[in-house]
């Protein structure tokens, strides 16, 4: 069966650290997909990243970095120089191809970045 | 602006009462769902569509209804069979099927039942 675990429920930091969000994921699909998405205090849900499990390279998008790694079933997303802003909770998912209707969801991480 | 629209943002209700929350799209999007976030939980999926007139359960669908009569829009009603029905409605979008592209979401919705 298919499941993401967030083990970190929150985690605070001043502004301007670095702070990685850790995700692991369990699935028997060799074929399957990753996500990152992002939750202000809005509520609606921000897509940050894709990834599928045939591409293992590490993305990098401005202060945002992602590294896959299929060897420890790991997808941990890491904000460089944090910023007020980039407090949110963050949700990484599961999608296989044998359901490609439906994305697992972690239970999300808070992250706070105190200024 | 495109986007997902959700209606009402707060929602009060009695038990024993149905209610339906609404979600309309502009995004011309073929696919659209619904999902349910509890505190400190994940979101889980309750229904959704790849087309019009079609729709499909998701993982917990029981107690919850929905319809597509139209391509912009999926309405979810909240049943009085629905036996812990407070909790924050998402509804998404998305152009194809859930993995192979991003979701667009709306504000939510957030139900009490009193």
């Amino acid at each position: 069966a298919q499941k993401v675990t967030q083990a970190q429920t929150e985690i605070s930091v001043v502004e301007k650290e670095d702070v990685t969000l850790d995700c692991v994921y369990e699935t028997r699909d060799t074929t399957y997909y990753l996500f990152w998405y992002k939750q202000p205090p809005s509520g609606e849900l921000v897509f940050l990243i894709r990834r599928n499990s045939f591409d293992e390279q590490n993305e990098i998008s401005g202060r945002y970095s992602w590294n896959f790694q299929k060897s420890t079933s790991s997808f941990n997303f890491t904000i460089t120089a944090s910023q007020v802003v980039d407090s949110a909770v963050y949700f990484c998912a599961l999608s296989e191809r044998t359901g490609a209707n439906n994305l697992f969801f972690g239970t999300g991480t808070r992250l706070t970045v105190i200024p | 602006d495109g986007g997902i629209t959700q209606s009402p943002k707060y929602l009060f209700r009695k038990e024993g009462q149905n209610v339906t929350l609404s979600c309309e799209q502009n995004l011309n999007h073929d696919a659209m769902y619904w999902y349910r976030q509890d505190p400190g939980q994940g979101l889980r999926l309750i229904y959704y569509s790849q087309i019009v007139n079609d729709f499909q359960k998701g993982d917990i669908a029981e107690g919850y209804s929905v319809s597509r009569e139209k391509k912009e829009s999926f309405p979810l009603t909240v049943t009085s069979a629905q036996k812990n029905p407070t909790a924050f409605y998402l509804c998404a979008s998305s152009s194809g099927r859930a993995a192979f592209g991003e979701l667009f979401f709306g504000e939510g919705s957030r139900l009490t039942v009193l």
